[in-house]
């Protein structure tokens, strides 16, 4: 079955400590993505990927950490410099997009099932 | 920042009737997506919709595009109990080939029999 599998799906840290949150896919997107959404909230990005060794920041980057080595796998490590890590996350994939403006391919973003980070 | 703003933030309707979610945002876009999320699961693609069409169609969903309003609209006719989700639109800005997509804060939708 083609897609995007995140792990574990319930997660707990402890204060001060640092946790990574897996993400693979086999869709051979070469775009992956990490969102947070809070309780009844959209959702924000953290940190995306175009191509292998290479990634950028999105709105919230501050506190975590990504690394993209392959190209099916994009791990988001949240840090204890993370404040408020209690949320929901999210990992996406998608294939890039081609042409500019209204005429761009525009393309899908496929998600995962997510990941329960709470701190204790 | 969030980009859109979905109205309203919760709708309750019975089983056959029309729902109407609506988007707003706030900048020039390449395209507007609508995704769907059940309680707890990743989100699920329904639509795209780029900034020079007007309307489109997909089974039992219509959206609409105003540029001019910068607004979005999602039709879901003839709605079921599985509907009941929330609902997102999401906007694109083509950061070099990724779609970085700006989420709203989503209607929830409850479709009760």
């Amino acid at each position: 079955d083609g897609g995007i599998t995140q792990s574990p799906k319930y997660l707990f840290r402890k204060e001060g400590q640092n946790v990574t949150l897996s993400c693979e896919q086999n869709l051979n997107h070469d775009a992956m993505y990490w969102y947070r959404q809070d309780p009844g909230q959209g959702l924000r990005l953290i940190y995306y990927s175009q191509i292998v060794n290479d990634f950028q920041k999105g709105d919230i980057a501050e506190g975590y950490s990504v690394s993209r080595e392959k190209k099916e796998s994009f791990p988001l490590t949240v840090t204890s410099a993370q404040k408020n890590p209690t949320a929901f996350y999210l990992c996406a994939s998608s294939s890039l997009h081609r042409g500019q403006g209204a005429r761009s391919s525009g393309n899908t973003i496929y998600f995962g099932e997510g990941s329960w980070l709470t701190v204790v | 920042s969030q980009q859109g703003e979905e109205d309203p933030q919760a709708l309750s309707i019975q089983e056959g009737e029309n729902a109407t979610m609506n988007c707003s945002y706030k900048t020039s876009i390449n395209n507007l997506q609508w995704y769907r999320q059940n309680s707890g699961r990743g989100l699920v693609h329904l639509i795209l919709i780029r900034s020079n069409e007007r309307e489109k169609h997909s089974g039992r969903l219509r959206v609409t595009l105003d540029t001019s309003k910068k607004s979005s609209s999602l039709l879901i006719t003839a709605s079921r109990a599985a509907d009941t989700a929330s609902y997102f639109c999401a906007t694109a800005l083509n950061t070099g080939t990724a779609s970085k997509l700006t989420f709203g804060t989503g209607t929830r939708l409850q479709v009760t029999l």
